[in-house]
């Protein structure tokens, strides 16, 4: 059971719009970057989202990620198909001392 | 280019000793501030965490599996082993390594993965 809380899936239609929250607590995300992955079927997690809200080289402005508090929510516009993957937060736990990824977030894109 | 590979065992039986070696190129674990970690997923669920090795040989483990788990590096090689001791079945899954960027806390560069069967 991760201390990262995901929705385990969302949906909407190709162009909307769709954020996935990441729900954690004051030992992990109020003081830890959080960074974003996806995960295409069959593939290897790819590094969407770092520290909080940066994008690496090859990244698409289409996401963005923010932070509040004890969470963080990725945001994902103009969704394509190609977008439909496995969503994972992830930060650093203070309190346990290591690195926790959350349950994951199927996005379909109907 | 940073780029990452797995290799080891991929069926191992309970109760036996799994290591996996991560090899990398396009950069140096001598280099302030880098790290390789460990992170694995079964077959369906969501991606764990496993362990942490750094530049200066700063380790971290899993708490849930630190009794299990060996973290090494040969710098030289550009290498990192894992060593996961009592394999059950329960840890069949893929296992990814990926290069830590420690300044920034994420896993930017991950390795293809290789899936492990702990069966008898």
């Amino acid at each position: 059971q991760s201390v990262l809380t995901q929705p385990p899936s969302v949906s909407a239609a190709p162009g909307q719009k769709v954020t996935i929250s990441c729900s954690g607590s004051s030992s992990n995300i109020v003081n830890n970057y959080v960074s974003w992955y996806q995960q295409l079927p069959g593939t290897a997690p790819k590094l969407l989202i770092y520290e909080n809200n940066k994008r690496p080289s090859g990244i698409p402005d289409r996401f963005s990620g923010s932070k509040s508090g004890t969470s963080a929510t990725l945001g994902i516009t103009g969704l394509q198909t190609g977008d439909e993957a496995d969503y994972y937060c992830a930060t650093w736990d203070s309190s346990l001392g290591a690195e926790e990824f959350g349950g994951g977030t199927k996005l379909t894109v109907l | 280019q940073i780029t990452l590979k797995e290799s080891g065992l991929t069926l191992v039986k309970p109760t036996q000793t799994l290591t996996l070696t991560c090899t990398f190129s396009g950069f140096s674990l001598s280099t302030s501030g880098v790290g390789v970690g460990w992170i694995r997923q079964p077959p369906g669920k969501a991606l764990e965490w496993l362990a942490l090795i750094y530049w200066d040989d700063d380790k971290r483990y899993s708490p849930s599996l630190k009794s299990r788990l060996i973290i090494t590096k040969d710098s030289s090689k550009n290498q990192v082993v894992l060593t996961v001791t009592n394999m059950d079945p329960v840890d069949t899954a893929t296992y990814y390594c990926a290069h830590r960027r420690g300044s920034s806390g994420c896993f930017d560069v991950w390795g293809q993965g290789t899936t492990v069967t702990v069966s008898s």
